[in-house]
């Protein structure tokens, strides 16, 4: 169980156009998801906090106008890269918030696969 | 969220038992040690978590210290598989759905 799906698992595109990554929790509902970008030898950055029904909270930094997070639904929130440019080429992970585990219970994060984006 | 520091690397010997240290000298009394994992090109996965008593579950053991300043992960036999970067974060219960915080990790490389 928890399981979060992302697509596509990598993507190839040009310069100045937009890429969709959609992030979905399969078998249970997530009112909160969070964004990460990890450059090659880098950690896990976080991006910004996706709430279902309302505006995502970025991390300072992170251009909203250049991310677009849309979470419309308790399973599904996507990131729009838009414009991309070389230096946004990237591994793009997102997270949900899964079914409790172990003795001490919740608030476990489960991850997608991530995104890998190339742009050219 | 607290910082923890873990050493940047580590090797291990397959079917040995690898342990990995944190410290989190800064930690609070809400906030809980997890650990997750990365192997290359892939999404972090869970390992286990704790607060303040050792914790085992099918993948590994957490051991944390009686002053909760510092705690070790236990893969009791490591195998080539187990070769990933290994997170030890702290975080908050008491929050709800806040992110983890990553740094740098550990990253192990189990040799045959």
């Amino acid at each position: 169980g928890a399981v979060v799906s992302q697509h596509p698992s990598w993507v190839i595109c040009k310069s100045g156009t937009s890429v969709k990554i959609e992030c979905r929790s399969l078998d249970f509902q997530a009112t909160t998801m969070f964004w990460y970008r990890q450059f090659p030898k880098q950690s896990l950055m976080l991006m910004a906090t996706s709430n279902e029904g309302s505006k995502a909270t970025y991390e300072q930094g992170v251009e909203k106008d250049k991310f677009l997070i849309n979470h419309a639904s308790l399973t599904l929130s996507t990131l729009t890269v838009t414009s991309a440019h070389p230096e946004d080429s990237s591994f793009y992970i997102c997270s949900a918030k899964g079914r409790d585990r172990g003795s001490l219970g919740a608030n476990v994060l489960t991850f997608g696969a991530g995104s890998r984006l190339t742009v050219l | 969220d607290a910082k923890t520091t873990q050493p940047t690397s580590m090797d291990c010997a397959e079917g040995r038992a690898a342990n990995l240290p944190c410290n989190h000298s800064t930690i609070s009394g809400n906030e809980y040690v997890y650990w997750y994992r990365q192997i290359h090109s892939q999404g972090p996965q869970y390992i286990i978590h704790g607060l303040k008593n050792n914790e085992t579950n099918e993948m590994a053991s957490l051991i944390i210290t009686e002053d909760r300043k510092s705690s070790t992960l236990i893969l009791p036999h490591a195998t080539l598989r187990d070769t990933a970067v290994y997170y030890c974060i702290v975080r908050s219960q008491v929050s709800g759905n806040t992110p983890l915080v990553f740094g740098k990790g550990t990253r192990l490389s189990v040799i045959a």
